[in-house]
């Protein structure tokens, strides 16, 4: 099957410090990646969409200067979060679209973001 | 506001039971379909897709259809206590890649 990588699982950051976070499609091409936030208890918010080679798309309310995406290659983003406050502690989740096959979205297993 | 609606839960079944997850979803042209398992402190992962009315079965999951209606649900034979954790219906946005996820239902398998 599909699957994803995240990389870190978890970090431990400083307030004011940036964090990057990497998520991979490890057996397939994925032109759309998508990056997710949750709360504890709450559902998935999607923060932004990611295209390969393009800037990406962020939801409303998501501030785009803060939560910086790359979508370098066909088997990567990136979401780095800028100047990291402890309100930002939250658990980050990226998915990958598979288009060919069943064309459906594959999640990574996410990575726990805690800001001291 | 394309909306996927669910039940918040929890629903309590007992072990070897048939449990039941409801999803319903706002937009008429919506096409594809999805159900998505999610442990406590985990990401989801995908349990079954539907694009056409009707029913869908994989093992013991079985995905049920009806574009009439806006509704999709999802049913678990034989409930085992590792089906515990929260259900997410999600509809893929109609002309785009999003999924618009619904609040996901919290199932509880007693043993």
């Amino acid at each position: 099957g599909a699957v994803v990588s995240q990389h870190p699982s978890w970090v431990i950051c400083k307030s004011g410090t940036s964090v990057k976070i990497e998520c991979r499609s490890l057996d397939f091409q994925a032109t759309t990646m998508f990056w997710y936030r949750q709360f504890p208890k709450q559902s998935l918010m999607l923060m932004a969409t990611s295209n390969e080679g393009s800037k990406a798309t962020y939801e409303q309310g998501v501030e785009k200067d803060k939560f910086l995406i790359n979508h370098a290659s066909l088997t990567l983003s990136t979401l780095t979060v800028t100047s990291a406050h402890p309100e930002d502690s939250s658990f980050y989740i990226c998915s990958a679209r598979d288009r060919k096959g069943t064309d459906t979205q594959y999640f990574g297993p996410g990575t726990r973001l805690t800001v001291l | 506001q394309k909306e996927v609606e669910q039940n918040s839960g929890p629903l309590s079944v007992p072990e070897g039971a048939i449990a039941s997850l409801n999803c319903t979803y706002s937009d008429r042209g919506s096409q594809s379909f999805f159900w998505y398992r999610q442990y406590s402190g985990k990401s989801p992962e995908l349990i079954m897709f539907i694009y056409s009315n009707g029913d869908k079965e994989d093992g013991r999951f079985t995905a049920q259809l009806n574009k009439a209606s806006q509704y999709v649900s999802l049913l678990i034979r034989d409930s085992q206590p590792s089906d515990s954790a929260t259900y997410l219906c999600a509809v893929r946005e109609v002309g785009g890649g999003k999924l618009i996820f619904g609040q996901g239902t919290e199932l509880s398998v007693k043993p």
